[in-house]
């Protein structure tokens, strides 16, 4: 069965740095999207992207973050200065389209130390 | 309350029995989703219930929507150990064709079956 793959696992960073977490969509999806949550906390949505750009971006999704589509099948979130705040795991989901079910990854855990 | 809110916060059953958690949200919505979460796992669809719905079943889960009441229920029959993880409902706004899938979640609830 198709699945959204998320890499890497887990990931350490220190405070300043940038990081990118990757993920791989299910091919025929046309939507793709970013989620977060916070340990013990409920999953907040981050940013949606269609059709090559960003189609609805939460309050969370600030100028610190940006997502890209390099190629076919990658997806990237990157945080360009992590705050410890960053710190959570994050999913990637994707959709064939809107109103249909949206398949998650595993997630990455950033930790920001 | 806030969109997506589930009760029980936490549930605790022993295998055999039933669990009945319960969403209520406040926009109207395209569609309602039931995702279960493993602990620090990804998060894994369990059913999809439309607005023009009202019940779906697939296996031992049974989902109903009320949208009168905008509320909707996940009822895991002859549960077992293994069913022990975090439910959570996410709705899929009607945002008058601008809606662009996105998913709002409620808090979840924590399911502990006990064997």
């Amino acid at each position: 069965e198709p699945e959204v793959t998320q890499t890497p696992s887990h990931q350490v960073t220190q405070m300043g740095q940038e990081v990118i977490l990757r993920c791989v969509p299910i091919s025929n999806h046309l939507y793709f999207y970013w989620y977060r949550q916070i340990l013990g906390q409920k999953v907040e949505f981050l940013v949606s992207f269609y059709n090559n750009e960003i189609s609805e971006k939460s309050e969370i999704f600030d100028d610190q973050f940006s997502v890209e589509r390099p190629d076919g099948s990658n997806f990237t979130l990157k945080i360009r200065s992590t705050k410890l705040e960053d710190s959570a795991m994050y999913f990637c989901a994707s959709n064939w389209g809107t109103g249909g079910e949206a398949f998650f990854g595993q997630g990455t855990r950033l930790t920001v130390v | 309350s806030q969109q997506g809110e589930e009760d029980p916060q936490a549930l605790s059953i022993q295998e055999g029995e039933n669990a009945t958690m319960n969403c209520s949200y406040k926009t109207s919505i395209n569609n309602l989703q039931w995702y279960r979460q493993n602990s620090g796992r990804g998060l894994v669809h369990l059913i999809l219930i439309r607005s023009n719905e009202r019940e779906k079943h697939s296996g031992r889960l049974r989902v109903t929507l009320d949208t009168s009441k905008k509320s909707s229920s996940l009822l895991i029959t002859a549960s077992r150990a293994a069913d022990t993880a975090s439910y959570f409902c996410a709705t899929d706004p009607n945002a008058g064709g601008t809606s662009y899938g996105k998913l709002t979640f409620g808090q979840g609830t924590i399911l502990t079956v006990h064997p």
